[in-house]
């Protein structure tokens, strides 16, 4: 079975540094682009970035580019999400996903349970 | 590319039709996706290409559309179902945007 599971939330004070990691299992990790996707407490799914199975190809949201970093090791089977000069506003839940095939166009096939983030002084 | 979903909530009795729709502010093909979340939990994939069932997701879930207008629709609502509804655009590569969210609740 396909499972992904994050890991590194935690209490972080403002201007700080934090490094998401999120493993995966049951697939060719290799193969699949990951995703990362944040929900602040009481509000909606943001994207924040995406690389492609290699990690050649990264993208970010326009309001994550600059704080937020994606990287993998795929020789690890895992996908990493580096955010520094925290804020109050990152204060969220962190998701992991798959993204299933892009010329299906298949979307986020396999999500992680997600890890909490908080950023408080 | 933005996303707009009407309405943000509503309110249904087990067994009823509702259809959500989702409007993207350029037309992005078929490249649309749907979601499901309930409080707590990850959101899980509905359908995708805006018509295509996820396997597993049972049959009373359906997506229309294309371009920019785009409808989720659940024929007969049922107790599991009431959960907040998200849609998603595929359209460049690995480029993403989603909608704000469409809360169901129990009327």
């Amino acid at each position: 079975d396909v499972q992904l599971l994050e890991s590194g939330g935690g209490l972080v004070q403002p201007g700080g540094s934090l490094r998401l990691s999120c493993v995966g299992s049951g697939f060719t990790f290799n193969l699949y682009a990951m995703t990362w996707v944040r929900q602040a407490p009481g509000k909606g799914l943001e994207w924040v970035s995406a690389l492609s199975g290699n990690g050649a190809n990264i993208y970010y949201a326009d309001s994550m580019k600059g704080r937020f970093t994606i990287s993998r090791d795929n020789s690890e089977n895992t996908v990493y999400l580096q955010i520094n000069s925290l804020r109050v506003e990152d204060t969220a839940v962190y998701f992991c996903a798959r993204v299933g095939s892009w010329n299906s166009r298949v979307g986020f096939d396999y999500w992680g349970q997600g890890t909490l983030l908080t950023v408080s002084s | 590319i933005q996303l707009t979903q009407s309405p943000s909530s509503l309110s249904a009795s087990v067994g009823d039709r509702v259809t959500i729709t989702c409007r993207a502010s350029q037309g992005i093909s078929t490249h649309l996706a749907w979601y499901q979340q309930k409080p707590g939990k990850a959101p899980k994939l509905l359908i995708y290409a805006a018509s295509t069932l996820q396997s597993g997701v049972p049959s009373r879930f359906s997506g229309s559309g294309s371009g920019t207008d785009f409808t989720l629709t659940i024929s007969s609502l049922q107790p599991e179902d009431f959960a907040t509804y998200y849609c998603q655009q595929l359209n460049s590569y690995l480029l993403f945007t989603f909608g704000p969210g469409t809360k169901v609740d129990i009327k």
